[in-house]
């Protein structure tokens, strides 16, 4: 079975520019959740959909957006990019939403806004 | 007080011995705690889950969990070289508004396991 996998793996972006991350879940999964990995936060969750629905908010601004589609493919939108948006942004997917299901990661999209 | 706790380490052994690395968390609602390995420049890779009290063993690894004491720790069993890398605790909060889940995440253990 195929893994998470996530579009593109790098990019480069400017300050105000926006960007789209895009995510597909192991086949069969329904819950796509989104972090953002830094060396000085760490991983920090971003939001959780299921079912084309957000589940669950992380503590960032309105500026990070993000949607599920119906086959449970997520994107993910940063609009007016900061210095401190550059990251490493981490997708992960579940079979369901009970609190034992198993999460598994992609490869992550790294971000790098000059 | 940090919502999941981790030394930074480095934690540095020698190869063949035993590694322990150890978790701890403030919230006593959490249902569920996962341990991740991520290598440098890599991202998270499921290492184990565990749900209730006492230990979980899967080849090398063993899980080990204390809601009592709001702990979780893990064991590798005859360390390699190869697993050099960060560990990652990870805790599941499942007390949320509106249903859901939220990975908290400490902010890992570095492992160097040493020749």
């Amino acid at each position: 079975k195929a893994g998470v996998t996530q579009t593109p793996r790098y990019l480069i972006k400017t300050r105000g520019q926006q960007v789209t991350l895009s995510c597909s879940p192991i086949s069969g999964h329904r819950s796509v959740s989104w972090y953002q990995q830094t060396p000085g936060q760490g991983l920090q969750f971003l939001f959780e959909y299921f079912s084309e629905t957000q589940r669950n908010k992380g503590n960032f601004p309105g500026r990070f957006s993000g949607r599920q589609f119906s086959n449970s493919r997520s994107e993910m939108n940063v609009s007016t990019l900061e210095l401190g948006d550059s990251a490493l942004y981490l997708c992960a997917s579940r079979h369901g939403t009970g609190p034992h299901n198993e999460q598994f990661f992609g490869p992550g999209t790294r971000l790098t806004v000059l | 007080q940090k919502e999941v706790e981790q030394n930074s380490g480095p934690l540095s052994v020698p190869e063949g011995a035993i590694a322990s690395l150890n978790c701890t968390y403030s919230d006593r609602g959490s249902q569920s705690f996962f341990w991740y390995r991520q290598y440098s420049g890599k991202s998270p890779e499921l290492i184990m889950s565990i749900y209730s009290n006492g230990d979980k063993e899967d080849g090398r690894f063993t899980a080990q969990l204390n809601k009592a004491s709001q702990y979780v720790s893990l064991l590798i069993r005859d360390s390699q070289p190869s697993d050099s890398a960060t560990y990652l605790c990870a805790v599941n909060s499942a007390r949320l508004t509106g249903g859901g889940n939220k990975l908290t995440f400490g902010t890992g253990t570095q492992l160097k396991v040493e020749l």
